[in-house]
């Protein structure tokens, strides 16, 4: 699986988008982007994956630069529930999820 | 549906003993993956098994093993305990193996080994 890098940490005011980056320079042509999130002592919540377009369903937006190289992951409307620990996955393992240090997003009033 | 559920949910070991957890999967799914997590090594893959055959292994000791049963529910155990296998282990279950298929993950069997 192609390394990503995240950044530690974000803030967010409640109501806004939430624009969470990815960078995954050594993404290969059948890794898929994947992204979870886990609040604290819970088990991880899938949020949303991808290949090459760019997806939406109802819990988030995943925008892929057209060399795939990066990708953001966007909450529209971040509430204070999404405050949580972001993980952005290359994947091109079948059954393997490897996750790395993640986004710690605290999403404020 | 119902979600992955993992039983038990909190179980108190000692060194040297040995245990078993269990998962069952979303109905219909086939693959189940499990994963430890710690806060010095975080979230950390131990197998994935997929009708009845493990094909995908981590790097953990052989004191770790699985299996899966016909209806594709999960059970892993650990033998010879150690301090350090305190963990959270969390199960994920997908509708079958390969990159194109998301995990959902239960609510984890918290470990303690005294």
């Amino acid at each position: 699986d192609a390394k990503t890098t995240q950044p530690p940490s974000m803030d967010c005011a409640e109501g806004r988008a939430a624009n969470l980056p990815c960078n995954h320079s050594t993404i290969s042509g059948n890794e898929y982007v994947y992204w979870y999130r886990q609040i604290h002592s819970q088990g991880p919540q899938y949020i949303i994956h991808g290949l090459k377009n760019n997806e939406t369903n109802e819990m988030a937006s995943l925008i892929i630069t057209e060399d795939r190289k990066s990708s953001t992951l966007i909450l529209p409307h971040a509430t204070l529930r999404d405050t949580a620990v972001y993980y952005c996955i290359a994947r091109n393992q079948g059954g393997k999820l490897i996750f790395g240090q993640g986004t710690e997003l605290s999403v404020k009033p | 549906k119902a979600g992955v559920t993992q039983t038990p949910r909190y179980l108190i070991k000692t060194r040297g003993q040995q245990v078993t957890l269990s998962c069952s999967p979303i109905s219909g799914h086939r693959s189940v993956s499990w994963y430890q997590q710690t806060p010095g090594q975080g979230l950390q893959f131990l197998f994935e098994y997929f009708s009845e055959t493990q094909r995908n292994k981590g790097n953990f000791p052989g004191r770790f093993s699985g299996r899966q049963f016909s209806n594709s529910r999960s059970e892993m155990n650990v033998s010879t305990l150690e301090l350090g296998d305190s963990a959270l282990y969390l199960c994920a279950s997908s509708p079958s193996t390969g990159t194109a298929y998301e995990q959902y993950f239960g609510p984890g069997t918290r470990l303690t080994v005294t």
